[in-house]
C-alpha cells in the first residue's frame, strides 16, 4: 500500500524559504489518476490545503499562498516538494503530504489518502 | 476563518448516534462532493467518507455521510469512547479552484 513520508528542515528563519520533500513508496507517482498534495494545520487549529501536483507537473495552489509557493515532482526519485518563501511565524505548522484524488469537472471532488505523518516546522530566528 | 462551518464540538453518550453538520456554499458543497476526516492528537488526519457517502476499504459502516442542498453531515452509529477525535468535512471550491475544509468538530463521547 502506498506511504508517504515527509522531510526537511525542522526550523526556519524569518524571510527564509521552507523546504519540505514528500518520498512516496508502495506506488509510483507516476501511475495517474491522483494528485500530490501539500496541507498544513496551524498549532491547535483546522487544516489548510495548500496545493498538489499531478506527475506530469500540472499544478493547483491556494490563491491566499500562490505567490509563495512552488510545489514540484521527481518522478525519478519518486518525490514531491513544496517550497513556501518570506515565510513568517504565521507559517509555523504541521505540514502533511497526501495522495488526493481530485475531479475539477462540476459536480467536482477531492479527497485525501493516505497522509504521511506530518512535520512540524517552526519559523523562528 | 474556514470557508466551510462546522460546530466546534458535539457529545454523545457510548452506544448511542451522532451526527456532525458542515455547512457552504453553492461554489463547494452545494455542487460538489465532500470528503470527511477523522484526526487523532498528534496523528495525520484519516479518510472517513469521500464523494459525499462512500467509504474507502477498512471504514466501518458506523460512519456515514450525506449531503443535502450546500449542507453535508457525518454520522456515526454505535459511539465508543475510541471515537473521541477532531473531524473535518473539506471540498473542492470551484470558484476559489481550491481545496477547502472546516474548521474540525471535537466529538467528545461522555
Amino acid at each position: 500500500q502506498v506511504q508517504l513520508q515527509e522531510s526537511g528542515p525542522g526550523l526556519v528563519k524569518p524571510s527564509q524559504t521552507l523546504s519540505l520533500t514528500c518520498t512516496v513508496s508502495g506506488g509510483s507517482i507516476r501511475s495517474g489518476g491522483h494528485y500530490w498534495s501539500w496541507i498544513r494545520q496551524h498549532p491547535g487549529k483546522g487544516l489548510e490545503w495548500i496545493g498538489h501536483i499531478y506527475y506530469s507537473g500540472s499544478t493547483y495552489y491556494n490563491p491566499s499562498l500562490k505567490s509563495r509557493v512552488t510545489i514540484s515532482v521527481d518522478t525519478s526519485k519518486n518525490q514531491f516538494s513544496l517550497k513556501l518563501s518570506s515565510v513568517t511565524a504565521a507559517d509555523t505548522a504541521v505540514y502533511y503530504c497526501a495522495r488526493a484524488g481530485l475531479i475539477v469537472v462540476v459536480p467536482a471532488a477531492i479527497w485525501f489518502d493516505p497522509w504521511g505523518q506530518g512535520t512540524l516546522v517552526t519559523v523562528s530566528s | 476563518q474556514s470557508v466551510l462551518t462546522q460546530p466546534p464540538s458535539v457529545s454523545a453518550a457510548p452506544g448511542q448516534k451522532v451526527t456532525i453538520s458542515c455547512s457552504g456554499s453553492s461554489s463547494n458543497i452545494g455542487n460538489n462532493y465532500v470528503s470527511w476526516y477523522q484526526q487523532f492528537p498528534g496523528t495525520a488526519p484519516k479518510l472517513l467518507i469521500y464523494e459525499n457517502n462512500k467509504r474507502p476499504s477498512g471504514i466501518p459502516d458506523r460512519f456515514s455521510g450525506s449531503k443535502s442542498g450546500a449542507s453535508a453531515t457525518l454520522g456515526i452509529t454505535g459511539l465508543r469512547t475510541g471515537d473521541e477525535a477532531a473531524y473535518y468535512c473539506g471540498t473542492w471550491d470551484s470558484s476559489l479552484s481550491a481545496g477547502v475544509f472546516g474548521g474540525g468538530t471535537k466529538l467528545t463521547v461522555l
